[in-house]
């Protein structure tokens, strides 16, 4: 079947680095995103990954390992407005399966 | 502010009303979608459109109805919904190309609630 699993919730301290994993278990595949949503509003794109490998964006950074159906969202100094839900979702073949999203707290 | 605008970002609608989610991109994209949050449930895809033609339906039912009148453009029209529909409803539009790996770039969402 076709299955993504991300931790439910994580807390990290502002100016910390904190990891989210995601793995994932489908058929086909296609690509992976990464997008955060803050509580009531709609996701934003962060990455796209679709090669093995790490993806640098300012202080955000995504890595795929496609051989191991895993990736991760990497997130240094942090800060208090990224207290926000980030959702993992693969693209398999012309399907994007979601995952139920990662709860990050910022602690002061 | 998004390249996909929806209105109304509130809904509060009883069981017997018609009403209508209204959804614009302007990103030029070709594809556009309805998705539907609820809590503690991956995100939903209930119809894409591909050049305003309706590629996808995801056994929704038929108090939801789509329209895209063209490729800018996308309606989600409501009517009998069931309170078990309150939901946050997200509009998303996408360019369907190897480059961009079709990335979906969401709007802000309407909020319903039926009652």
């Amino acid at each position: 079947g076709q299955n993504i699993d991300q931790p439910t919730e994580m807390t990290a301290t502002e100016g910390a680095i904190v990891q989210i994993n995601c793995t994932y278990q489908t058929s086909g595949f296609n690509g992976l995103f990464w997008y955060q949503q803050h509580a009531g509003e709609a996701p934003t794109f962060l990455s796209y990954n679709v090669l093995d490998g790490l993806e640098e964006k300012g202080r955000f950074s995504s890595f795929l390992s496609r051989s191991k159906g895993y990736s991760y969202l990497l997130l240094k100094e942090l800060q208090m407005k990224d207290s926000a839900s980030y959702l993992c979702a693969v693209r398999d073949n012309r399907k994007l399966i979601w995952g139920l999203g990662t709860s990050l707290a910022v602690n002061p | 502010e998004t390249g996909v605008t929806q209105t109304p970002r509130h809904l509060v609608m009883g069981m017997t009303n018609k009403k209508s989610l209204k959804c614009e991109q302007h990103l030029g994209h070709n594809a556009m979608y309805w998705y539907k949050q609820s809590a503690k449930k991956p995100l939903e895809l209930m119809f894409v459109y591909n050049f305003k033609e309706q590629t996808e339906n995801n056994s929704v039912p038929s108090r939801f109805s789509p329209e895209c009148p063209n490729s800018s453009h996308l309606f989600l029209h409501l009517h009998t919904l069931q309170p078990e529909d309150s939901a946050l409803y997200l509009c998303a539009s996408s360019q369907l190309d190897r480059e961009s790996g079709n990335t979906i770039y969401f709007g802000e969402g309407s909020w319903l609630t039926v009652v």
